[in-house]
């Protein structure tokens, strides 16, 4: 069965960095498309970005565009986010979300259809 | 951007009546690239719908999406009782992938 387990809750202090892995298994890793999404406490979610697994492009949202890098490793089916220069906004449950459509030529993301339990970050000094 | 805008904010139903939620596209979502997602306290969203009427693999027949323009609905008939979550909206045909800011089922 698919399953795409995330890395564990992190606590970070303004202007470090932080990076959530999420473990994907079940199916042919490369085929699918990732999505990045995130949830601040109490809010809705907000759309980060999406990697294609198989070339390695990205599309990333304007408001993290230059503080967030997404790749993946093939060899272990894992997908990462980093996001640097954190800010106490960016506080929230982090999500990765495996595109519905098998397309390694995909260049765009697809509703998702299996998500990650989520993990914490939290930005406090 | 492609402001989805979500209505209404919470919806007060008992269990076995009809609930119908909109979401209102600022701007046309190429190919009807529109999803639905069921979100409960503590868990990760569950999609629903995509492509604005289909429905996701598993998901009950209750659920229904339709699209007209720019307006897209999300119809759950005869609510269960694990029906009552927050559902949000997101388009995936234009770059950003946007999300609603959701709306809340709840048990009148």
């Amino acid at each position: 069965q698919v399953q795409l387990v995330q890395s564990g809750a992190e606590v970070k202090e303004p202007g470090a960095s932080v990076t959530v892995s999420c473990k994907a298994s079940g199916y042919t890793f490369n085929s699918y498309g990732i999505n990045w999404v995130r949830q601040a406490p109490g809010q809705g979610l907000e759309w980060m970005g999406w990697i294609s697994t198989y070339t390695g492009n990205t599309k990333y949202a304007q408001n993290v565009q230059g503080r967030v890098t997404m790749t993946t490793d093939t060899s272990t089916s894992t997908a990462y986010m980093e996001l640097r220069s954190l800010r106490s906004d960016d506080t929230a449950v982090y999500y990765c979300a495996r595109d519905m459509v098998r397309n390694q030529l995909a260049v765009v993301p697809a509703a998702a259809d299996y998500w990650g339990q989520g993990t914490l970050v939290t930005v406090s000094s | 951007d492609i402001v989805l805008t979500q209505s209404p904010g919470t919806l007060s139903l008992s269990p076995g009546e009809r609930a119908t939620l909109s979401c209102r596209a600022s701007q046309s979502v190429r190919s009807s690239y529109l999803a639905w997602y069921q979100q409960k306290p503590g868990q990760a969203p569950r999609l629903l719908i995509y492509g604005a009427s289909n429905r996701a693999t598993g998901i009950p027949d209750r659920f229904s999406g339709s699209a007209s323009g720019t307006d897209f609905t999300l119809t759950i008939n005869r609510l269960e009782p694990e029906d009552f979550a927050v559902y949000y909206c997101q388009q995936y045909g234009s770059s950003p992938f946007t999300f609603g800011h959701g709306t809340k089922v709840e048990i009148k």
